[in-house]
């Protein structure tokens, strides 16, 4: 079957500027989370959803990021008056729940440049 | 706090050479232990797991086993090949993390032929 998928693959903007990145959970998923990944690192934690609401939004590094998953399975990352320390890897992840045992699956990620 | 600690790469090996690389882990309750691996150009894909201890995940003749008294998950190969390179990360979820993952920075590994 499909798995997590995320659009765009890579994303160049300039500095100031605002971007979207999507997120397209496997089907019947209802826990996604969001991660961010700089070079010769390990991801970072973001957001994570259960279903349509945020549980858990405390590694948003500050109130430039926003996301949203409006109906329980496609989300949308936002980033407002981009920066150039926000340039990164944003990997989205999916797991049938939350839990300790339910492997996060990840899709291929979002390369973010901001000049 | 959690966190997780792995050895730092680049770990060079030749082919059929075992491969041992080390993860330690701090964490609040009952973690599950995790290795995930990303190949040169695709995306994190898991590759073992274990959820208690000495539990022991294997894949792909990989293992690694969950030792609370020392608190580490080191990953293990008898013999690796050319397609193992990759950079592996070690990482723990708990209840009391919320269910996020925590990550190490990851270990590149290189196999030459």
């Amino acid at each position: 079957g499909a798995g997590v998928s995320q659009t765009p693959s890579n994303k160049v903007t300039e500095k100031g500027k605002y971007v979207e990145l999507r997120c397209d959970p496997i089907s019947g998923h209802t826990a996604l989370y969001w991660y961010r990944q700089s070079l010769g690192q390990g991801p970072e934690f973001l957001i994570y959803f259960q279903g349509t609401g945020a549980a858990d939004d405390s590694g948003l590094p500050n109130d430039r990021f926003f996301a949203v998953r409006p109906e329980g399975s496609v989300s949308t990352l936002k980033i407002q008056r981009t920066e150039r320390g926000d340039s990164a890897v944003y990997l989205c992840a999916s797991s049938l729940t939350s839990g300790v045992v339910n492997e996060q699956f990840f899709g291929p990620g979002t390369r973010l440049t901001v000049l | 706090g959690n966190s997780v600690t792995q050895m730092e790469g680049p770990v060079t090996l030749s082919e059929e050479a075992f491969l041992t690389i080390n993860c330690t882990y701090t964490a609040t309750g009952y973690p599950s232990l995790f290795w995930y691996v990303q190949y040169p150009g695709e995306g994190l894909q898991l590759l073992l797991k274990a959820t208690k201890a000495d539990d022991k995940g294997s894949n792909k003749g990989f293992e690694a086993t969950y030792r609370k008294e020392t608190t580490s998950f080191h990953l293990e190969k008898g013999s690796v090949q050319v397609s193992d390179s990759a950079v592996y990360f070690c990482a723990l979820i708990t209840r009391e993390s919320n269910y996020q993952l925590i990550w190490g920075a990851g270990t590149k590994l290189i196999i030459k032929p």
